[in-house]
């Protein structure tokens, strides 16, 4: 079945630092992904649609200049979380549809957990 | 707006009773909605989908129950097994059959006594 995987795992870095979070569809191609991110004991709320081969769209609220998504090729989407504050520690998780698998539901990742010290 | 939320935060059951976990919609438009169950410090992981052309679906020790009238879906588990302990999330997308922007409802922790 389709798999989509994500690295890292998990991710500490000092506040102010950048960090790049990898999506990758493993055996299909996906020309779009969703980034989602969960705030402990809460739900997933979708941050922005990444685009291979266009600009990413964000949701509402969702700073495009601090979380910079690059999806350069139908397997691989990247999420690069700029100038890290605590407040951004969470878990990011992304996800993918196979684009002939018509009404099939969306695959996540494993989830990103960020902690930014 | 568009909301999918839970009635229940949390449910204990024990192991091999039937879990039901319960999820209202607002938008009497919505036509197609996924369960997710999601483990600890993993992704979620799709259960099972219904349509709105659909009261009822069964897949593997799992049904889905529909019931537009009240705006109202649940989640049956049979003989839940430890195995099942995690949160559920009922979803339902923003733009259907488009790549699917999901909308998640806050979650039921179910936790699964042996």
């Amino acid at each position: 079945g389709a798999v989509v995987s994500q690295h890292p795992s998990r991710v500490i870095c000092k506040s102010g630092t950048s960090v790049k979070i990898e999506c990758r569809s493993l055996d299909f191609q996906a020309t779009t992904m969703f980034w989602y991110r969960q705030f402990p004991k809460q739900s997933l709320m979708l941050m922005a649609t990444s685009n291979e081969g266009s600009k990413a769209t964000y949701e509402q609220g969702v700073e495009k200049d601090k979380f910079l998504i690059n999806h350069a090729s139908l397997t691989l989407s990247t999420l690069t979380v700029t100038s890290a504050h605590p407040e951004d520690s969470s878990f990011y998780i992304c996800s993918a549809r196979a684009p002939d698998r018509g009404n099939s539901p969306l695959h996540f990742g494993n989830g990103t957990r960020l902690t930014v010290t | 707006g568009e909301s999918v939320g839970l009635h229940l935060p949390t449910l204990s059951v024990q192991e091999g009773d039937n879990s039901i976990i319960n999820c209202a919609y607002s938008n009497s438009a919505s036509d197609y909605f996924i369960w997710y169950k999601q483990e600890s410090g993993k992704g979620p992981q799709f259960i099972i989908d219904i349509r709105s052309n659909m009261d009822k679906r069964q897949g593997q020790r799992v049904t889905v129950l529909l019931n537009k009238t009240v705006k109202h879906l649940s989640l049956q588990i049979a003989a839940t097994q430890p195995g099942d302990s995690a949160v559920y999330f009922c979803a339902e997308p923003t733009i259907y059959n488009q790549g699917g922007k999901l909308i998640f409802g806050q979650g039921t922790e179910l936790s699964v006594k042996p």
